[in-house]
């Protein structure tokens, strides 16, 4: 069973591009959180996703930031208009229900912004 | 407003000898803890949990404390081995099914176990 898998691992992005972030969860789990870890913090809960439905995105700011989690294929991290503050390791956890030891972690996207 | 506080970014401690990693929390609606452990370029990986009924937790060499009139937890790893090497962070929730939205967490410790 392939644990969480994220690509890309690390991606460059120039101020005002896109940045698509993806996140395939482990099978069986239909729970995927995003979080976001800024250099030297810890990990910051942005949005919980079941299939087809955003649960709580009460972490994601409110503006260039979307996520989403298709019936079909892997759920989908989208920040547009990227700003050098955005730079951070994105990480994606799955579950298969919402028991927090349950939750299991992806290796992470690295954004740099230049 | 940090509500989950690691103090000490990094510790360094012989192998053999006794881990001790302090957590501080300031949010009283806190019910449940959990330590992950962080390799480099890998995500969190789930390492023990407490809930608040109780004040101390094992498993193996991990042991988590919890004394919630302080708002403080602890984790120890005795005895320590090379592979501890990682960082470590402290979360906290109000309760341990969650949605995920109450997960906190702090800013991590660096812990190198020198052999």
């Amino acid at each position: 069973n392939a644990g969480v898998m994220q690509n890309p691992r690390h991606l460059v992005r120039r101020r005002g591009q896109e940045a698509r972030l993806r996140c395939s969860p482990m099978k069986g789990h239909s729970h995927v959180y995003w979080y976001r870890q800024l250099p030297e913090e810890g990990l910051k809960f942005m949005v919980y996703l079941q299939k087809e439905n955003i649960i709580d995105e009460s972490g994601m700011p409110k503006e260039r930031f979307s996520a989403e989690f298709p019936k079909e294929g892997p759920s989908i991290l989208r920040i547009q208009q990227v700003v050098r503050g955005d730079s951070a390791a994105y990480f994606c956890a799955s579950s298969p229900g919402t028991i927090l030891e349950t939750q299991y972690f992806g290796p992470g996207t690295r954004l740099l912004v230049l | 407003d940090q509500q989950v506080k690691q103090n000490s970014p990094s510790l360094s401690v012989q192998e053999g000898r006794i881990s001790i990693l302090n957590c501080d929390y300031t949010n009283s609606m806190f019910d449940y803890f959990l330590w992950y452990k962080k390799y480099p370029a890998e995500g969190p990986t789930f390492l023990i949990s407490i809930s608040s009924i109780k004040d101390k937790n094992e498993d193996g060499r991990f042991t988590v404390f919890l004394n919630k009139s302080a708002k403080h937890l602890s984790l120890h790893i005795v005895p320590s081995q090379p592979g501890d090497s990682a960082v470590y962070f402290c979360a906290a929730s109000p309760s341990p099914d969650n949605a995920g939205n109450m997960l906190t967490f702090g800013g991590g410790t660096r812990l190198m176990v020198k052999p």
